[in-house]
């Protein structure tokens, strides 16, 4: 069974606060993982890609924990522009092509 | 930059019509999908393309069908819409197997 979960929020958080957001996935055959960041009324677009050992991007820093089957991100120093419902996004095989299964996503807004 | 359009951002129609929601895509990429979001339930796999004339069915099929009969054209039909078809639509392709690209989404409203 295909299943991501997420903290459907809302966080709500100040500037400058730093803000984790966390994910788990039931398929143990998952192989890649993703944040995607959404904004209203637009489409999902990737924010980054989670790799075994963790990667940063600037203020963003995203880990993945594969025997527990959970993906975190975390976000420093918040901006009112990260203000946006972001997606865990899991990648899983599927019938000739791979498949991604995105979480319902977790609503951050940053406040002034 | 790779570049995902869908032909329409608003669409009305009506209980009962046939209606397409066309896809394009500029960068040979074999992979697109279908989607649809709503609130509460977030993105939903409807059918996806993995080379043309091939399809297979997502998580919520029923009550539509897809169309692949050029690479880069990636077609969502609902053969009799329903008020419970009315979401957002999104189509999307991948690069390199890893991340997915998204059109700007139909927002369809079936009255």
């Amino acid at each position: 069974r295909k299943e991501v979960e997420q903290d459907p929020g809302p966080f709500n958080v100040p500037e400058g606060a730093t803000v984790a957001f966390n994910c788990t996935y039931s398929n143990s055959a998952s192989q890649s993982f993703f944040w995607y960041r959404q904004d209203c009324r637009k489409e999902p677009k990737l924010l980054m890609s989670v790799y075994s050992s963790g990667n940063e991007d600037g203020r963003f820093t995203a880990q993945l924990n594969r025997a527990s089957q959970y993906i975190s991100l975390l976000i420093r120093d918040s901006k009112l522009s990260d203000s946006a419902t972001y997606l865990c996004v899991v990648e899983h095989p599927g019938a000739g092509s791979y498949q991604l299964t995105f979480g319902k996503g977790t609503k951050l807004s940053v406040i002034p | 930059d790779v570049k995902v359009t869908q032909s329409s951002r608003y669409l009305v129609k009506r209980t009962g019509e046939k209606v397409f929601l066309e896809c394009v895509q500029d960068m040979d990429h074999e992979n697109m999908f279908w989607y649809r979001q709503d609130p509460g339930l977030g993105l939903r796999l409807i059918y996806f393309s993995y080379d043309v004339k091939m399809k297979e069915k997502g998580d919520i099929p029923e009550g539509y069908s897809v169309s692949r009969e050029k690479k880069e054209r990636f077609s969502l039909i609902l053969e009799s819409a329903s008020t419970n078809q009315t979401s957002m639509y999104l189509c999307a392709t991948v690069e390199l197997g890893v991340a997915q690209h998204f059109g700007d989404g139909t927002r369809l409203s079936i009255l």
